[in-house]
């Protein structure tokens, strides 16, 4: 079946601007999470949705959120770019809302000029 | 809170040698300790995870951990490398009673030299 699969691949988007992200996580999944990962910080946690709700977040400000529709897919969105935000975005995918196995998407690269 | 430690952030190992990438973990609580694999410009991929049975685990490609949780370990071991093997590694904790997201380390760079 297929993975996890995150679009768009890459993104530029200027300073000031706003950026949505998606994810469609493997099919019966219905966790998804989403990371950040910078050179400098390393991987760090964003949030969590299941059954279209935000069921544990990180320490990001509010420009940071999300959703979850009700076929599992996700969106997560920025606002108000900053140049600090250029990451790559990682999804992972999980059966259930605790389950112990999470199967990660190749992200989406986002670079803020 | 939970925290998780690679010792190493880069290491170099000759093909057909041992490799071992290091990890230690806090945690209040009994975790699950998983181990991934980056390749540049991929996603993680899941090496192998330990979930409280057996001790010592084995995963994918050769892989294998052993959890010490008189030491608060979880080492990482191939008994030979190969060039493949050239990648970034995490090695994450999750906590259930801690909001059940994922706490990874900072990332150990393996270089494998022909």
């Amino acid at each position: 079946k297929a993975g996890v699969t995150q679009t768009p691949r890459y993104l530029i988007k200027t300073r000031g601007q706003q950026v949505t992200l998606s994810c469609s996580p493997i099919s019966g999944h219905r966790s998804v999470s989403w990371y950040q990962q910078t050179p400098g910080q390393g991987l760090q946690f964003l949030f969590e949705y299941f059954s279209e709700t935000q069921r544990n977040k990180g320490n990001f400000p509010g420009r940071f959120s999300g959703r979850q529709f009700s076929n599992s897919r996700s969106e997560m969105n920025v606002s108000t770019l900053e140049l600090g935000d250029s990451a790559l975005y990682l999804c992972a995918s999980s059966l259930e809302h605790g389950a112990t196995e999470a199967f990660f998407g190749q992200g989406t690269r986002l670079t803020v000029v | 809170a939970q925290s998780v430690t690679q010792l190493d952030s880069h290491v170099s190992v000759s093909e057909g040698t041992p490799v071992l990438l290091r990890c230690n973990y806090s945690s209040s609580y009994s975790p699950s300790l998983f181990w991934y694999v980056q390749h540049p410009n991929k996603g993680l991929q899941l090496l192998l995870k330990y979930t409280s049975a057996a001790t010592l685990v084995k995963g994918i490609n050769g892989f294998e951990a052993e959890f010490k949780k008189s030491e608060t370990s979880f080492h990482l071991t191939k008994p030979s490398a190969h060039m493949s093997d050239a990648a970034e590694y995490f090695c994450v904790v999750l906590i259930k009673a801690a909001g059940n997201k994922l706490t990874f380390g900072g990332g150990t760079r393996v270089l494998v030299k022909p």
